[in-house]
């Protein structure tokens, strides 16, 4: 089976950075995904990783370390707009994407 | 391009009534899947199909079927709805094994009252 940890809320002022971790277990590994979802909207895709290091886009990055079985999602000069859910998941390939509960980040002016 | 497409976006269904949600891709993708949303606990996977003819369960099958007739469509029905059921239902599709991007619908909102 597959499961995922991340915390359920996170909160931040505008102009800061602001992290959200994830933690997996599963029993077959290909990738980390992270998907941003504003309320009433559906998830859209911002980042995936396959291997370890960072990737950068924008104002987002994100993280993996497979030997720590660990990822994060890095939201720099942070703006309004994203106060959303993000969700990390993973699979890819053949393995069925499975996504963790979810990170309501809260973004105070 | 629409992308992923759902119908109805809103639904109110009596317990025991039957119905159906339908699913539509317009980019070709191989694999698409059902899953429900409910407060707190994230995205759960009800069914999935990895191609034309086929389907396959996820953690949440009972209660529901699916069929995927036509590579563009899947259906997800609800054969006796069940308070129990009241969520939003997501569509999502991905063009094969060799990419992880996820295309998500709009969803649907169903209350069973």
């Amino acid at each position: 089976g597959q499961s995922l940890e991340q915390p359920s809320e996170v909160t931040a002022v505008e102009g800061a950075i602001v992290q959200i971790n994830c933690t997996y277990q599963t029993s077959g590994f290909y990738g980390l995904s992270w998907y941003q979802q504003h309320d009433g909207g559906a998830p859209t895709f911002l980042s995936y990783n396959a291997l370890d290091g960072l990737e950068e886009t924008g104002r987002f990055s994100s993280f993996l370390s497979r030997s720590d079985s660990y990822g994060y999602l890095l939201l720099q000069e942070l703006q309004m707009k994203d106060s959303a859910s993000y969700f990390c998941a993973v699979g890819g390939g053949s393995y069925i994407p499975t996504f963790g509960r979810g990170t309501s980040l809260i973004v105070h002016p | 391009n629409a992308g992923v497409t759902q119908t109805p976006k809103f639904r109110v269904l009596k317990t025991g009534q039957s119905m159906t949600l339908l699913c539509a891709q317009d980019m070709n993708h191989e694999y698409m899947y059902w899953y429900r949303q409910d407060p707190g606990m994230g995205l759960r996977l009800i069914h999935y199909s990895v191609g034309e003819g086929t389907t396959a369960k996820g953690e949440v099958p009972d209660g529901y079927n699916v069929s995927r007739l036509k590579k563009q469509n899947f259906l997800l029905g609800l054969e006796s709805a069940a308070p129990s059921q009241t969520s939003v239902y997501f569509c999502a599709s991905r063009r094969d094994y060799t990419n992880t991007e996820a295309f998500f619908g709009q969803g649907t909102r169903l209350t069973v009252v």
